[in-house]
């Protein structure tokens, strides 16, 4: 069965262009978030999509970061203006519901993020 | 200061020793308690789960929650070499759905 799919695996930019990454959860799952990990660091909480409820957008660091979830399915972060602090790995996780032991967060592998 | 504080390590152990992980928290409204491993370019995987304070034992692994010390722990018995990884621990509470992460600990065990 598929897992959480990321795509890209790596993406290398300019400092001042825009990406978009992509987050394929599992089907079914109503639950989804983005994560942010710095070399050295934890995870660090963006973004979590629950069915159609408002998402919870607590963790942008900033304006210049926004994600979309379509149709309840695949999910889109852009980061616009791009900077070197931006450089990290950016995980995608989905769940039934909200994380717990009968709905545990399944991880993608992530998209690398290198910001020159 | 962090929410979580965890060890970064690295913890070399040689194979088939006891392993003690651990972390802290200050947010007393953490209720749920887990343990993810991550290994090299891949993304977390659920380890162990506990609900509130207590012990929980799944094969190798044991995870102890205090929350009177809001400290929280996961022992690894007879390590192998298959268990070098990072260990993250990670919490939440029953207002947020999103977890907090500790930063990891990055456990090597040698053959």
């Amino acid at each position: 069965g598929a897992g959480v799919s990321q795509s890209p695996s790596n993406k290398v930019t300019e400092k001042g262009k825009d990406v978009e990454l992509r987050c394929d959860p599992i089907s079914g799952h109503t639950a989804l978030y983005w994560y942010r990990q710095s070399l050295g660091q934890g995870l660090e909480f963006l973004i979590y999509f629950q069915g159609n409820s408002a998402p919870d957008k607590s963790g942008l660091p900033s304006d210049r970061f926004s994600a979309e979830r379509t149709g309840g399915s695949v999910s889109t972060l852009t980061i616009q203006r791009t900077q070197q602090e931006d450089s990290a790995v950016y995980l995608c996780a989905s769940s039934l519901a909200h994380g717990t032991s009968d709905s545990p967060l399944h991880f993608g592998n992530g998209t690398r993020l290198t910001v020159t | 200061q962090k929410e979580v504080e965890q060890d970064p390590g690295p913890l070399s152990v040689p194979e088939g020793a006891i392993v003690s992980l651990n972390c802290t928290y200050s947010n007393s409204a953490f209720q749920y308690f887990m343990w993810y491993r991550q290994y090299s370019r891949k993304g977390p995987e659920l380890l162990m789960y506990t609900y509130s304070s207590g012990n929980k034992e799944d094969g190798r692994f044991t995870a102890q929650v205090d929350k009177s010390s809001k400290y929280i722990s996961l022992f690894i018995r007879d390590s192998q070499p298959s268990d070098s990884a990072t260990y993250l621990c990670a919490m939440m509470g029953t207002g947020r759905r999103a977890l907090t992460f500790g930063s990891g600990t990055r456990l090597q065990v040698q053959p």
